[in-house]
């Protein structure tokens, strides 16, 4: 069954850091993998999809993954972490044969400290 | 465009009862998703609707059901609620329900069962 794993339930940076979450993937076939993020009392917002046009996908407000076959990795990144950054991040899969079947991590909390 | 929503935002009910949530997908969307969020499971697929029919079905009993109508709004009931049942159920939807298509989320409809 696929399945992805998000390494660290909550990750805190500094303001202007670095954001790194991570997301490893687990599927027989080519996956499309997704990040969505989830502000408090809300829904889910599409950051960024993998949908193999591309290794490297760029989303919105500066974030990008990298999709690494070789590692079965979709790591999420920010060059430099602002305070509006503060959510829940969640690292999710689809394939072919599971239509829009989402299969979702276990969600990663960033803190950003001023 | 009017994103995806659903009501009611907030409900409260009592084990034993029934539930009926609903959710209004973007204009042109055809294909509606429900999940289940706790603390606990994280986010869980419930089913997908499409075109009025079911066409996935996720790992929940059978107490937990759902439907779709012509204009594409669909309904998800919960029967015999349980205290386990308490979460936020998320709706979504997307416009054939393709597995690299980005699913739009609605801010979701918080259950709490007493």
């Amino acid at each position: 069954a696929q399945s992805v794993t998000q390494l660290g339930s909550h990750v805190s940076v500094s303001e202007g850091a670095l954001v790194l979450l991570r997301c490893n993937y687990s599927s027989s076939v080519p996956p499309y993998l997704f990040w969505y993020v989830q502000y408090p009392n809300q829904g889910l917002q599409l950051l960024l999809k993998y949908t193999s046009a591309a290794t490297l996908v760029k989303g919105i407000n500066g974030f990008e993954a990298e999709f690494k076959r070789s590692e079965t990795s979709f790591h999420l990144t920010k060059p430099s972490a602002h305070m509006s950054d503060a959510a829940e991040y969640f690292c999710a899969v689809s394939k072919e044969t599971s239509g829009s079947r989402l299969t979702f991590g276990e969600g990663t909390q960033l803190t950003v400290n001023p | 465009k009017a994103g995806v929503t659903q009501t009611p935002r907030y409900l409260i009910k009592t084990r034993g009862q029934q539930v009926t949530l609903s959710c209004s997908p973007i204009s042109g969307h055809r294909s509606v998703s429900w999940y289940q969020q706790t603390p606990g499971q994280g986010l869980q697929f419930l089913f997908e609707y499409f075109s009025e029919t079911q066409r996935n079905k996720g790992n929940f009993p059978g107490r937990f059901s759902g439907r779709q109508f012509s204009n594409s709004r669909s309904e998800m009931n919960v029967s015999t609620l349980e205290l386990g049942d308490s979460a936020l159920y998320l709706c979504a939807s997307s416009l054939l329900g393709g597995p690299q298509e980005t699913q739009y989320f609605g801010p979701g409809t918080r259950l709490l069962v007493l």
